[in-house]
């Protein structure tokens, strides 16, 4: 089945520096890479997703590269702000219907003011 | 505006009595999903329904049931609680299995005494 490794686990950045979490996934069939941001107490709320067709995609901050030749994918945030300060979870999904989401194991991200 | 619902938020019990978590949504998704989720650790996915479709994931414990009654309602019943199911449980649903966006609700946080 397909697994999922995220890395680091912890991440300390001074605001208005950018946080960079990577992922890589086993399973060359996923095609769909969720991210989820999850603040203390609270569920996990979808941030940003891509599918296998396309290599980048960006909202404002935020922004999620894909690399399937490497099975890779990356998020990115830009001028980060101490409310970024969360944990947040990547996941692959394979487009069949029985096949759940496979997530990370999450990296906390600490944003200093 | 609460899409996914559960209740309660905070739940204690004692080692072996039943207890029910419950979850609404009002996005009228075909599919639910229950998750584990223990400290600093990433959602793990107990089961799901597809409609009226239940399907456990292998390595779910006996010990963990859910119904879902109708389209809105899923309940999720561990019937003999132990220490190590003390967990956050998060409800989470999905337009269509596959590819598509886990709205999740809060989690209800179990405690067993």
């Amino acid at each position: 089945g397909e697994n999922v490794e995220q890395h680091p686990s912890t991440l300390s950045v001074q605001e208005g520096d950018s946080a960079v979490i990577k992922c890589t996934y086993s399973d060359s069939a996923s095609n769909y890479f969720p991210w989820y941001k999850q603040e203390l107490g609270k569920g996990p709320q979808l941030i940003i997703d891509i599918r296998s067709n396309v290599g980048e995609k960006k909202d404002q901050r935020i922004a999620v590269t894909l690399n399937k030749t490497a099975k890779h994918f990356s998020l990115h945030i830009t001028e980060t702000q101490p409310e970024d300060s969360a944990v947040y979870f990547c996941a692959a999904s394979i487009n069949s219907g029985n096949t759940p989401l496979v997530f990370g194991k999450g990296t906390r991200l600490s944003v200093i003011a | 505006d609460a899409m996914v619902i559960q209740n309660p938020r905070y739940q204690v019990t004692q080692f072996g009595k039943p207890v029910t978590l419950s979850c609404s949504q009002t996005l009228n998704h075909n599919v639910m999903y229950w998750y584990q989720q223990k400290s600093s650790q990433a959602p793990k996915l107990l089961f799901h329904y597809y409609d009226k479709d239940f399907n456990n994931e292998a390595d779910t414990p006996d010990n963990f049931q859910s119904r879902r009654p109708n389209t809105s309602f899923c309940f999720l019943d561990i019937r003999s609680p132990g220490l190590g199911d003390a967990a956050m449980y998060l409800c989470a649903t999905s337009r269509d299995r596959g590819p598509y966006e886990q709205y999740f609700g809060p989690g209800t946080r179990l405690t067993v005494t």
